[in-house]
C-alpha cells in the first residue's frame, strides 16, 4: 500500500516555510525522499530509518516517528530551487528493504 | 561525481515490438532497481536485482519483463512484447546496499505506437 502525503500541492514566496507529510498503514523499516523537477530524474533528498531519528542538512531536514508510521519533510527559508515535486518512498523491511513504494507526491512551486 | 546513465533517452516502439532499456549503474553499487513512471503519476517499483538473480519484483513485472547484467557493468530491461500500456518513463536506480539510498538514472522514455 502506498504511503499518502498532504498536502497535494503547495505555493510558496521565496523564504517561507513548508511541511510535508507522509503517512502509511503498513509498518515502515525506512523512508526515503526524493525531488523531481518536470522531465527529470528524482533526486534522492535523505533516508530516514527506523529508530525514530531526525535527519537534515542546511534548510531541509525530516522526521520519522515509526509508532506513527509517519515521516515529514521540513523545508525553511525556501528558495525558487525548491520548486518541484516532493516524494516519500517507503520500504517495508523483511525481504522488501530495497522495494521503495512512493507516495502520490506533493507539488511545491516557490514564487519571488 | 559518479551517475547512473541510460541509453538511449526516449524510445519509440511499435505495439507488439521488443524493446531494451539499458542503465549503467554506478561502479561500486551492488544493488540495481527498475522504476517506471506514467506520465503525470508516482514513481512504481518494477524490480530488484542483486547477485545476478532478482530480489523481488511487482505484480507489473510480469512474463513479459525481463532483466540483465550482462557483463560488468551493464544492467538492461527488455520487454518482450509492447503494449499501449508500456508507455511511460522507465528509471534506472542502484545503491550500495539493499537498506542504502537508491540514485536514479535520467531515465529513457518509451512511447508505444
Amino acid at each position: 500500500q502506498q504511503p499518502v502525503q498532504s498536502p497535494q500541492a503547495v505555493i510558496l514566496r521565496e523564504g517561507e516555510d513548508a511541511v510535508i507529510n507522509c503517512s502509511s498503514s503498513k509498518a515502515l523499516y525506512s523512508v526515503h525522499w526524493y525531488r523531481q523537477k518536470h522531465g527529470e530524474a528524482p533526486v534522492f533528498l535523505m533516508i530516514l530509518l527506523k529508530g525514530g531519528e531526525q535527519k537534515g542538512h542546511e534548510k531541509i531536514s525530516a522526521s520519522f516517528n515509526e509508532k506513527k508510521q509517519q515521516s515529514s519533510l521540513y523545508l525553511t527559508a525556501s528558495q525558487l530551487s525548491y520548486s518541484g515535486t516532493y516524494f516519500c518512498a517507503s520500504a517495508a523491511g523483511g525481504t522488501s528493504y530495497g522495494k521503495l513504494t512512493f507516495g502520490q507526491g506533493t507539488i511545491l512551486t516557490v514564487h519571488p | 561525481e559518479p551517475e547512473v546513465t541510460q541509453t538511449p533517452s526516449h524510445q519509440v516502439t511499435q505495439m507488439g515490438q521488443e524493446v531494451i532499456l539499458r542503465c549503467v549503474p554506478i561502479s561500486n553499487h551492488l544493488y540495481f532497481y527498475w522504476y517506471r513512471q506514467i506520465l503525470g503519476q508516482k514513481v512504481e517499483f518494477l524490480v530488484s536485482f542483486y547477485n545476478n538473480e532478482i530480489s523481488e519484483k511487482s505484480e507489473i513485472f510480469d512474463d513479459q519483463f525481463s532483466v540483465e547484467r550482462p557483463d560488468g557493468s551493464n544492467f538492461t530491461l527488455k520487454i518482450r512484447s509492447t503494449k499501449l500500456e508500456d508507455s511511460a518513463m522507465y528509471f534506472c536506480a542502484s545503491s550500495t546496499g539493499v537498506i542504502y539510498e537508491q540514485y536514479f538514472g535520467p531515465g529513457t522514455r518509451l512511447t508505444v505506437t
